[in-house]
């Protein structure tokens, strides 16, 4: 069974549009976090939360809007989708801060 | 600046041999430096990690060699088989919550 839940797995959306990437893990985490993949950056650390509380915010638009609505939940909204927001969106897990983090299979979006 | 560089950019060596993939940073302050990979159409796995108190991690074909003074480090994979064929990312962590991750290191091993 997967331990990280990213839904969907593909999304295409139009310019100007809000879209909401969802992330769940059971793996009885505190920490979650969410990273961006792309040709240009390829591997971009977005956001950190613990125990529900945002950590590091590295994301300087403030178009993307993490929403942790219990533990183990942390999704993405982005609104005002831009073409240059096309790109692999991956959340990952990790016990706490310095462990291990597991990724989820990630969100491919394509802003049209 | 928070950075962390990779080299080379891009690597192919033959089945047996030796991969040296090099990473190094800017940051002192980062004391945690895992080493993830990715293959096509996946998710980055951690591979292996080392914090400063050593200077070598080893896990099997996989090891770190760690130069704390020159701020640099390295992961060895000897005898390298055709499924290491992935893409390799050095990353680094100050322990708030914030990895940094360098542009990574496209492997290829030929059979």
């Amino acid at each position: 069974d997967p331990k990280i839940i990213q839904k969907p797995k593909y999304l295409v959306a139009v310019t100007g549009s809000e879209k909401i990437l969802i992330c769940e893990q059971y793996l009885g985490h505190n920490a979650m976090y969410w990273y961006r993949q792309s040709a240009k950056k390829p591997l971009e650390f977005m956001f950190s939360y613990s125990y529900q509380k945002l950590m590091d915010n590295q994301t300087a638009s403030s178009r993307f809007q993490p929403q942790s609505s219990k533990k183990n939940h942390l999704d993405l909204q982005i609104t005002a989708l831009k073409p240059d927001d096309s790109a692999t969106y991956f959340c990952a897990s990790s016990q706490e801060r310095d462990y291990e983090q597991y990724f989820g299979p990630g969100t491919r979006l394509t802003v049209l | 600046q928070q950075q962390v560089r990779q080299s080379p950019q891009s690597l192919t060596v033959w089945e047996g041999e030796t991969a040296i993939l090099n990473c190094s940073y800017e940051d002192s302050t980062f004391d945690y430096f895992p080493w993830y990979w990715q293959f096509p159409r996946e998710s980055p796995a951690l591979l292996i990690a080392i914090r400063p108190v050593s200077n070598k991690k080893e896990d099997g074909r996989f090891t770190i060699f760690f130069n704390k003074r020159e701020k640099k480090l390295s992961l060895h994979i000897t005898d390298s088989q055709p499924g290491d064929s992935a893409t390799y990312f050095c990353a680094a962590s100050t322990g708030n919550y914030k990895y940094v991750f360098g542009a990574g290191t496209r492997l290829k091993v030929i059979a």
